[in-house]
């Protein structure tokens, strides 16, 4: 079945940049999401790219997509310690119903 | 203020009970899913609906039971059947039904823990 795949952790400094990567098997995905779920929450969307598009930029956010390697990133710039969050990718597909597959979350630590 | 509230935030049970969690959205969203979250396990899948009167299981259906009784509602029962229910519980929604370019919202969660 379809699968989505991200490193579970990432540590950087505070004002760097952060990359959080994701891989995906479904050739047939229509749109990507990164989501944001900080301690005890729900999550909150944060951006999401639609299958024909390369890259996308939202603010600190920048989305890049790799459709030929099914790759997703998000990278975060001048990254904040309110950034700290676990970050999931997402990704829906023709036939999906608009059932969402999951990775299973990449907790990123920002260091003061 | 439009948005999915879910309730209660914490829930405890004795092994062996049923539990009823909460899930209201006003959103006039068609679609509303739970999913279930165990640390390292990412979100799965229990159970989905498209439609008042309608729903169809997800990937982990067993020991699970809802009812989508109305459009604003969807509430999730755990039954005594699920072997291991303590976990965060999640609820989304989603504007249309079956349309895979939707963007799914999601409620704050609740925590059951079952002693």
């Amino acid at each position: 079945g379809e699968d989505v795949e991200q490193s579970l952790f990432l540590s950087v400094r505070e004002g760097d940049s952060s990359v959080i990567n994701c891989t995906y098997t479904d050739s047939s995905s229509t749109y990507l999401y990164w989501y944001k779920q900080e301690p005890g929450a729900g999550l909150q969307l944060l951006t999401y790219i639609f299958s024909n598009m390369d890259m996308k930029q939202d603010q600190r956010l920048t989305v890049l997509l790799n459709k030929k390697d099914k790759h997703l990133s998000l990278r975060i710039a001048d990254t904040q310690t309110g950034d700290s969050a676990i970050y999931f990718c997402a990704e829906s597909s023709l036939g999906s119903q608009g059932n969402l597959i999951f990775g299973k979350g990449t907790k990123l630590s920002v260091k003061p | 203020d439009g948005g999915i509230t879910q309730s209660p935030k914490y829930l405890f049970r004795k092994e062996g009970q049923n539990v009823t969690l909460s899930c209201e959205q006003n959103l006039n969203h068609d679609a509303m899913y739970w999913y279930r979250q165990d640390p390292g396990q990412g979100l799965r899948l229990i159970y989905y609906s498209q439609i008042v009167n309608d729903f169809q299981k997800g990937d982990i259906a067993e020991g699970y039971s809802v009812s989508r009784e109305k459009k604003e509602s969807f509430p999730l029962t755990v039954t005594s059947a699920q072997k291991n229910p303590t976990a965060f519980y999640l609820c989304a929604s989603s504007p249309n039904a079956g349309i895979s370019t939707d963007t799914q919202y999601f409620g704050p969660g609740t925590r059951l823990t079952v002693l």
